[in-house]
């Protein structure tokens, strides 16, 4: 069966750290694969999405990155992190035009 | 560019009562609507999905939501609410965007029932 896995689950970090965040999916090959960061008040906000190993597309400038380096691994990056940086981030994972699956999230502090 | 409001960013209620949230999109082109929920510190839950065909749906949990084209509203209904809906509820709309699947979301309702 399908499984998406994200973690660590809460990070605290200081202003000026970097940041790494991984999600892996199980049961399926060549997922499209989504970074979501949700703000207080704000939402979910689509950051990256990737549709295959190296390819990645960013939906609104800011301060993190990301990478494809393996069919069924998606990381989120970061060199320094800022104070808006902090927020709950997830891993989706679409499948077809109306399946989605999601990772259990990340919640991120930086202080 | 597609979008999708809701306009309550919380809704109170009592235990057994109806609960509406409400969910309004805009499109220039065909959409799939979803309802979602959110318990703390977890990911998504899928509730409900219109895909086509009957414009109301019904999911789990005992919510429902009923499409209307001609309002571009999607909003979700529960008869009696228990106290373990207490939660965030996101409304989406799925696009195909150059090849790819894209769900846009809502800001979100947050739910609270109270006994």
């Amino acid at each position: 069966s399908q499984t998406i896995h994200q973690w660590p689950a809460t990070l605290v970090q200081p202003v000026g750290s970097p940041l790494s965040l991984e999600c892996t999916v199980e049961g399926t090959s060549n997922p499209n694969l989504y970074w979501y960061r949700q703000a207080a008040g704000r939402g979910l906000q689509l950051l990256f999405y990737s549709v295959g190993i190296g390819q990645i597309s960013s939906e609104v400038p800011q301060n993190l990155s990301a990478s494809r380096p393996q069919d069924r691994q998606f990381i989120l990056s970061s060199k320094k992190l800022l104070l808006s940086d902090s927020g709950f981030y997830l891993c989706a994972w679409i499948q077809g035009v109306t399946e989605a699956f999601f990772g259990q999230g990340t919640r991120l502090t930086v202080v | 560019a597609q979008s999708v409001t809701q306009l309550d960013s919380q809704v109170p209620v009592f235990e057994e009562a109806p609960v509406e949230l409400r969910c309004n999109y805009s499109s220039s082109v065909s959409v799939y609507l979803f309802w979602y929920v959110q318990y703390p510190n977890q990911g998504l839950q899928l509730l409900l999905k219109y895909l086509s065909g009957s414009t109301l749906v019904k999911g789990i949990n005992g919510f429902e939501a009923e499409f209307n084209k001609s309002q571009t509203s999607f909003h979700l209904r529960k008869p009696s609410v228990h106290i373990s809906d207490t939660a965030e509820y996101f409304c989406a709309v799925s696009l195909r965007n150059t090849g790819f699947q894209k769900l846009v979301f809502g800001t979100g309702t947050r739910l609270l029932v109270s006994p």
